[in-house]
């Protein structure tokens, strides 16, 4: 079946510090990836998606590369900021579908201090 | 437009009591569903919906019922509450055609006691 890892966190980082979040997927056929983050007390907003290998997903200073060859996804920012700081979920929707069942990894919690 | 709305926010439950989250979107999306989230577990997904009439399993059915009667609506019941159903309940939407985006409501956090 599908399954997503995401890396251990929680992160804690200064601001205007580099951001990488590790995340593989598995899957069969050609799934799309997504990243969705949650600020404290809502619900999840979509931040970026790729739907085919070697798409990049690009938002709010965010990206991610979808690699088929390492069956990877990971977000990354070149500077956070305080007001990222939020849980960070990667998910991927199985066969491409535009809105098929999401399956997601465990999230990982970051925080930005100033 | 009010997006995907969600009541009730908090809910204390004891074990063996029932309750229906009531989840309700505007947007005239086919696709909605039922995740609960727990901590280091991420979201798994309860139920689904592509369309008024029809609802389908996802990854963690057990101990609750949905139905979709309208486009709008989309209720999960829980018919005897149990500690394990204790999470954040999040229902979401989206189109079948064009955008693959979810849209999720603010949760539901439910506590069985």
């Amino acid at each position: 079946g599908n399954s997503v890892t995401q890396m251990e966190g929680p992160v804690t980082l200064s601001e205007e510090a580099f951001l990488t979040i590790n995340c593989t997927y598995t899957a069969t056929g050609y799934p799309s990836l997504f990243w969705y983050v949650q600020y404290p007390g809502e619900g999840l907003q979509l931040l970026l998606k790729a739907t085919k290998a070697d798409d990049k997903g690009s938002n709010k200073g965010f990206e991610a590369t979808y690699r088929k060859e390492t069956t990877s996804f990971h977000l990354e920012k070149g500077s956070v900021q305080v007001s990222d700081s939020a849980v960070y979920f990667c998910a991927l929707s199985s066969g491409g579908t535009s809105y098929g069942k999401l399956t997601f990894g465990q999230g990982t919690i970051l925080t930005v201090h100033p | 437009n009010a997006g995907v709305t969600q009541t009730p926010k908090f809910q204390v439950l004891k074990t063996g009591q029932s309750m229906t989250l009531q989840c309700a979107q505007d947007m005239n999306h086919e696709y909605m569903s039922w995740y609960r989230q727990d901590p280091g577990m991420g979201l798994r997904l309860i139920h689904y919906s592509v369309g008024a009439g029809i609802t389908d399993q996802g990854e963690v059915p057990n101990g609750y019922n949905v139905s979709r009667s309208t486009t709008e609506d989309f209720p999960l019941r829980l018919l005897s509450a149990a500690p394990s159903q204790t999470s954040v309940y999040f229902c979401a939407s989206s189109s079948t055609s064009g955008s693959s985006r979810q849209f999720f409501g603010p949760g539901t956090r439910l506590t069985v006691l």
